[in-house]
This record gives C-alpha cells, structure tokens and sequence, in this order.
C-alpha cells in the first residue's frame, strides 16, 4: 500500500526554537492535512490544504504555525516559536480527492524543552 | 466507552474470541465515521468506514454497525489475533469536508495468545 513519509521521526528542540516538519504525500494526492496528538489525548486535527492554500484550520493553528508545499513534493509544518505545550506527535495524513479515507503518516515526535 | 484524560478504556480477549469496540459520537448531523488502528510508534491505520445511509458494513474479520439513533458505532473483529492488539480510534467527518475528522479518545485492544 502506498505510504504517507514523514521526517524526522523525532525531533528535540528548545523552547522558542523554530521547527519544521516535513511530509512527503502519496505521489498522485491533492489533499493534505496535520493532526497532533499529545500523549494520552484524543487525535486532533490542526489544518487542512489544497491547491496551495489553507482549506480549513483548527484553534489550535494560531499564527505560530504555518504550513506549505514549496517545491510541489514536501508538505511542510513549521511552528516558529515552540512552546512546552506543542509537545505531541504531530501526523501528516493525505487523500487524492478529498472525498474518501485520510492516509496517514507515521508522524514525527516533537518534544520542547 | 468514553474516557477521561489518560486512562483509556481497555479490552483483553484471548485469540480467537471475537472482540467489540464501542464508539459514542456526539453531532447528530455526522453523515461518515471510520474506525482507525494505531500500533505503538505508527499512525492511524485506517481499518473500515461507513456512512450515515447505513446500519452495517463488513470488511475482511471486521464489521461496523452504526446506530443512529443513540449515536452510537461499534467495530466488531471475528477471531481476533495476537497483531490486532493496538489502540482504536472511532472518527467522525465535521462538515463538510472528509479531512477534517474528529477522533475519540480510543481503546487499547490487547490480545492474549
């Protein structure tokens, strides 16, 4: 089955450090979205994105956050001042046409410091 | 079952038994919900969908049934196997788009040989 990759698996970093995480969608995809989960706690979803521009986003994306798709592959999330609380594996998930099941990725593990 | 901050509801069957996750949603007008699996370091998996025009839906061991007047969505696994053991994820679509899903807070299914 085709597979959503995301980079790195884990990352540390320092409280007001800017990070960015990075997807690499199932090649013939069009649809894009970050969930998080921090331990223990439900899946949440963070934004969705299409044809380069936020289709929907949650509270939880204030304007820390950011996403784009720069060289038409990676599907990026940055978070460009981390605090404690954006601790939390955060999942890239795709779909072809928006229409039918989220694939997700395997997510990348932050943890701020 | 619902479930409070970190202690999520807990199934243990032994191989072989048939298992069944229960899933409380809460809106009403929700017309898509899936059933998602998520091993331990991996993301959700997704395992069976169904919509709101439907009472059952069967897959390969797996079954959801969707009872829309309690809003209530069970996932039932026949002979269930050492490599079902995970925790599970009941998600409902919100609005309009079927990338935006609201998950529950999951039960951890584990699987005695």
């Amino acid at each position: 089955e085709p597979e959503v990759t995301q980079t790195p698996s884990h990352q540390v970093t320092q409280m007001g450090q800017e990070v960015i995480l990075r997807c690499v969608p199932i090649s013939n995809h069009l649809y894009f979205y970050w969930y998080r989960q921090i331990l223990g706690q439900k899946v949440e979803f963070l934004v969705s994105f299409y044809n380069n521009e936020i289709s929907e986003k949650s509270e939880i994306f204030d304007d820390q956050f950011s996403v784009e798709r720069p060289d038409g592959s990676n599907f990026t999330l940055k978070i460009r001042s981390t605090k404690l609380e954006d601790s939390a594996m955060y999942f890239c998930a795709t779909t072809l046409t928006g229409r039918e099941k989220l694939f997700f990725g395997s997510g990348t593990q932050l943890s701020v410091l | 079952g619902e479930s409070v901050g970190l202690h999520l509801p807990t199934l243990s069957v032994q191989e072989g038994d048939n298992s069944i996750i229960n899933c409380a949603y809460s809106n009403s007008a929700s017309d898509y919900f899936i059933w998602y699996k998520q091993e331990s370091g991996k993301g959700p998996q997704f395992i069976i969908d169904i919509r709101s025009n439907m009472d059952k839906r069967q897959g390969q061991r797996v079954t959801v049934l969707l009872n829309k007047t309690v809003k209530h969505l069970s996932l039932q696994i026949a002979a269930t196997q050492p490599g079902d053991s995970a925790v599970y994820f009941c998600a409902e679509k919100e609005g309009t788009s079927y990338g935006k899903l609201t998950f529950g807070q999951g039960t951890i299914l584990t699987v005695h040989p």
